[in-house]
């Protein structure tokens, strides 16, 4: 069965801290993307990977940075937590290019964090 | 920059009744994918139904069918004998074809009515 996982359901920081988030697929996907998750928003991407060590920035890449050292995992760095980054993070991955079209996406649990 | 809208932040329905959820798009490509994901309370997100661009035929997944006009760039979900089950935030997605990302609506949240 597909799995992405994240490392945390719900967190709790204090603003200027540094904060990571964690998130392990086992499909052997190509692709790695996190996404914040807010009412009225929808998704909007962050960052995403393409490979191992290689990323691209997203929409709303400000105050956040990433880290993919190894194929199956992918961090979200905040390196100084602000208010304003409280918010639903969701981790997704896909199989990547030569798939064809239509690449499904497969999301991880979603971390709550407040940032106070 | 494409972009996705979804007009309508709620949507209700008694059970066993058909509900369709809106979707439009901005976008000057040609070769695209469109999406429609579910996302359950306290669930993972997952894919219900997708479509090319290129074809013409409406995509179906069993009560899942989507009503996509490429002209008008509107892609809606139609949801037939809805279940409690199908109570959840629905997400409209496009995809260029050249690109692995996504660009999200805003979201639908629907409810079942018993």
């Amino acid at each position: 069965d597909v799995k992405v996982t994240q490392s945390s359901r719900y967190l709790v920081k204090r603003t200027g801290e540094k904060v990571f988030l964690e998130c392990v697929q086992d499909m052997d996907h190509e692709n790695m993307f996190w996404y914040r998750q807010d009412p009225g928003l929808g998704l909007r991407l962050i960052y995403f990977s393409y490979d191992v060590k290689m990323k691209e920035k997203g929409d709303i890449p400000e105050g956040y940075s990433v880290s993919r050292e190894k194929k199956e995992r992918f961090s979200l760095i905040l390196e100084s937590a602000s208010t304003n980054q409280t918010s639903m993070y969701l981790c997704a991955s896909s199989l990547g290019a030569g798939t064809g079209g239509g690449d499904e996406q497969f999301f991880g649990p979603g971390t709550r964090l407040t940032v106070l | 920059a494409q972009t996705v809208t979804q007009s309508q932040p709620e949507m209700s329905v008694q059970e066993a009744e058909t509900v369709t959820l809106s979707c439009t798009y901005d976008t000057s490509e040609s070769d695209y994918y469109l999406f429609w994901y579910k996302q359950p309370p306290s669930r993972q997100m997952i894919l219900v139904i997708r479509q090319e661009a290129y074809k013409q035929q409406n995509a179906t997944e069993n009560r899942f069918s989507v009503n996509f006009q490429k002209a008008a760039k509107s892609f809606s979900l139609k949801i037939s004998d809805s279940q409690l089950g199908d109570a959840a935030m629905y997400f409209c997605a496009y995809r260029s074809g050249g690109a692995q990302k996504l660009v999200f609506g805003q979201g639908t949240r629907l409810t079942i009515n018993p």
